[in-house]
């Protein structure tokens, strides 16, 4: 098993240039997630879907667009990147059937390191 | 707006030492406690979770929660560098979200 996997690693845009984060998990999981980690604050959600068709905002989504384009795959688009934007950002999973994390634990993917110039 | 409140430290603990992380959360209702690690530049992995008041030992690691003051801690025993990370409090709230803290630094000091 792979775990949660996400593409690119690193990327450097420009202000105004759109980009699409990939996530994708092999753990049959329901609901997936997207953070974003900045230095000092945590992580803060983005969007998440809780299973296969339905997607809700979290605490930052301005700037932000998700597809839950299956129930392994969980991408997150960037339509005019601001520096704002250029943080680390984490895709993860949980298992739980319904809800959200619940009292199951959340599996992380390695991070995209994203910086816009 | 509900908090998750860490000391962003660095906290520094010679080895072989206990080292004690804190928490505090805003939201009474919150029923779920996490502790996660984080080894720089890499993703949070799970350590710990307490749903229930009082100690839950695991290993060299015990986590505690009192839900009267809004408080969960972690305690590493017999500390090691590996140990060295920053530990991330994580709390389900009422709205079944997580919500997360900033973060400890912990250093163990060979």
């Amino acid at each position: 098993n792979a775990g949660v996997t996400q593409t690119p690693k690193f990327q450097v845009l420009k202000t105004g240039q759109s980009m699409t984060l990939q996530c994708a998990q092999d753990m049959n999981h329901n609901s997936m997630y997207w953070y974003r980690q900045d230095p000092g604050m945590g992580l803060r959600l983005i969007y998440y879907s809780a299973s296969e068709g339905t997607t809700d905002k979290g605490e930052v989504p301005n700037g932000y667009n998700v597809s839950r384009l299956n129930k392994r795959e969980f991408s997150l688009r960037l339509e005019s990147a601001a520096p704002s934007q250029t943080s680390v950002y984490f895709c993860a999973s949980t298992g739980l059937s319904s809800g959200l994390a619940g009292a199951r634990e959340q599996f992380f993917g390695p991070g995209t390191r994203l910086t816009v110039l | 707006q509900k908090e998750v409140e860490q000391n962003s430290g660095p906290l520094s603990v010679p080895e072989g030492a206990i080292a004690s992380l804190n928490c505090t959360y805003s939201d009474r209702g919150s029923q779920s406690f996490f502790w996660y690690r984080q080894y720089s530049g890499k993703s949070p992995e799970l350590i710990m979770s307490i749903y229930s008041n009082g100690d839950k030992e695991d290993g060299r690691f015990t986590a505690q929660l009192n839900k009267a003051s809004q408080y969960v801690s972690l305690l590493i025993r017999d500390s090691q560098p590996s140990d060295s990370a920053t530990y991330l409090c994580a709390v389900r709230g009422s709205n079944y979200q997580l919500i997360w803290g900033a973060g400890t630094k912990l250093i163990i000091k060979p």
